[in-house]
Order: structure tokens, then C-alpha cells, then sequence
């Protein structure tokens, strides 16, 4: 199984809306990451999880908040967002933090993500 | 900072052989890694380079020049499917971040 789950598919909140975004894998990966994808643009990362622990925080506004509760799952809960925030969420996992060896870094299908 | 640089769109025919290039200017290099994305889906993965030459998967073949901070991906005997963006990414530091230039969207024509 190297499939890296993400719910919900599309998803549409007001800017005063509180909601999640979920993301999923079973591949004994120990690290996993948010990505954000403005349309014809490439990903930007937002966090990386290593052992359920942030190890990057990209500068990301604290509307944006990640939370790791085992190492299967990975969640972004979203608050007071502005409309520029619309975009594609994307998650992704690797078997570990790059070190002496790059592992492969597996994406989900995304969260399609518009703030009205 | 990091500055990765790939030319914004190409065309090819289908059967033919296409180079992509990247160049990258970044600190603590670690690997690049190139991923094709067709629209409206996630990334996937093509091949990764650490150490400087070629590494040939099947159609796909990546290079990389750590003295030039620069590589290329070859598509061979291309395919109608092969229409995608095409990304290099750059590794750097040890908590595995990647950073994406900005995509080559390629076309392929019959």
C-alpha cells in the first residue's frame, strides 16, 4: 500500500469558519508533510512531522494550525482564513527525514481548498 | 535563499525525446528529485539524483551537475500521457526540505 489518503476532496468555508483537513497513510512512514499548491504554481512547504514532532515551520501564519496525533495521521485545522488562502492542500509522507538517504516523498490527492 | 529555474513550457511530438532543464542556486544541497504532475492531481515521483551523472528509469533519465547546480530530465519515446508539469525539486538541510521550482509544462503533440 503506498497511498497517502487526504479528506475531504474539495472544501468550502467563510472566514470565520472553523474546519480540518485530514491526511492519512499506512506505509510505517515517520515523516509527513503539508504542502500548499496555488493554481500554475509549484508546492510550497508549509510543515514537515518527523516522529510526530514539527521539525519545520515555514514561516506559516497561525491561522494555519498542523497537528500530528500518531504517526498514521496528520491534520491542518483552519481558522479565520482569508480568500487568498484558496488553494490546493497537498500532503505527503517519507519513510524518514532525509539524511544520508533521500527517501521518497509519496503525495496525496489534495484538498481543494476556496475561501469565501 | 533558494532559486530554481526551469523554462515555463515546452512542446514536443509524440515518439520523440524532450530534455527538461533545471538550474538551482541553493545552500546545503542534499539531492534533486523530479516529479510529474498532471493537472488537477497530486505529484508523483520520477527519479532522484544525489551524486553527480545520469540515472536512467526506463523512459526517464535524470542528470545532475553539482558543479554547474544543474540537471535535466529526458523523456523518451514520448507518449500523449506524457503531457504533465514536469518539477524539480531541491533537497536541502537535514529535515528533508523541498523546495520546488517553478514546473515545466510540457505538451505533447501528435
Amino acid at each position: 500500500d503506498t497511498e497517502v489518503t487526504q479528506t475531504p476532496k474539495h472544501l468550502v468555508m467563510g472566514m470565520t469558519n472553523k474546519k480540518s483537513l485530514k491526511c492519512e497513510q499506512h506505509m510505517g512512514h515517520r515523516a509527513m508533510y503539508w504542502y500548499k499548491q496555488k493554481a500554475k504554481k509549484p508546492p510550497e512547504l508549509m510543515f514537515v512531522y518527523s516522529y510526530e514532532k514539527l521539525s519545520i515551520n515555514e514561516s506559516v501564519p497561525s491561522r494555519f494550525s498542523p497537528e500530528c496525533p500518531n504517526s498514521s495521521l496528520l491534520n491542518l485545522h483552519l481558522h479565520a482564513l482569508q480568500p487568498e488562502d484558496s488553494a490546493l492542500y497537498l500532503c505527503a509522507s517519507s519513510q524518514d527525514l532525509l539524511g544520508d538517504f533521500p527517501y521518497e516523498q509519496y503525495f496525496g490527492p489534495g484538498t481543494r481548498l476556496t475561501v469565501t | 535563499g533558494q532559486n530554481i529555474d526551469q523554462p515555463t513550457e515546452m512542446t514536443a511530438t509524440e515518439g520523440a525525446i524532450v530534455q527538461i532543464n533545471c538550474t538551482y542556486q541553493t545552500s546545503g544541497f542534499n539531492g534533486l528529485f523530479w516529479y510529474q504532475q498532471h493537472a488537477g492531481e497530486a505529484p508523483t515521483f520520477l527519479s532522484y539524483n544525489v551524486l553527480d551523472g545520469l540515472e536512467e528509469k526506463g523512459r526517464f533519465s535524470s542528470f545532475l551537475s553539482r558543479s554547474k547546480g544543474y540537471s535535466y530530465l529526458l523523456l523518451k519515446e514520448l507518449q500523449m500521457k506524457d503531457s504533465a508539469s514536469y518539477l524539480c525539486a531541491v533537497l536541502t538541510g537535514t529535515a528533508s526540505k523541498l523546495t520546488f521550482g517553478t514546473g515545466t509544462r510540457l505538451q505533447v503533440t501528435l
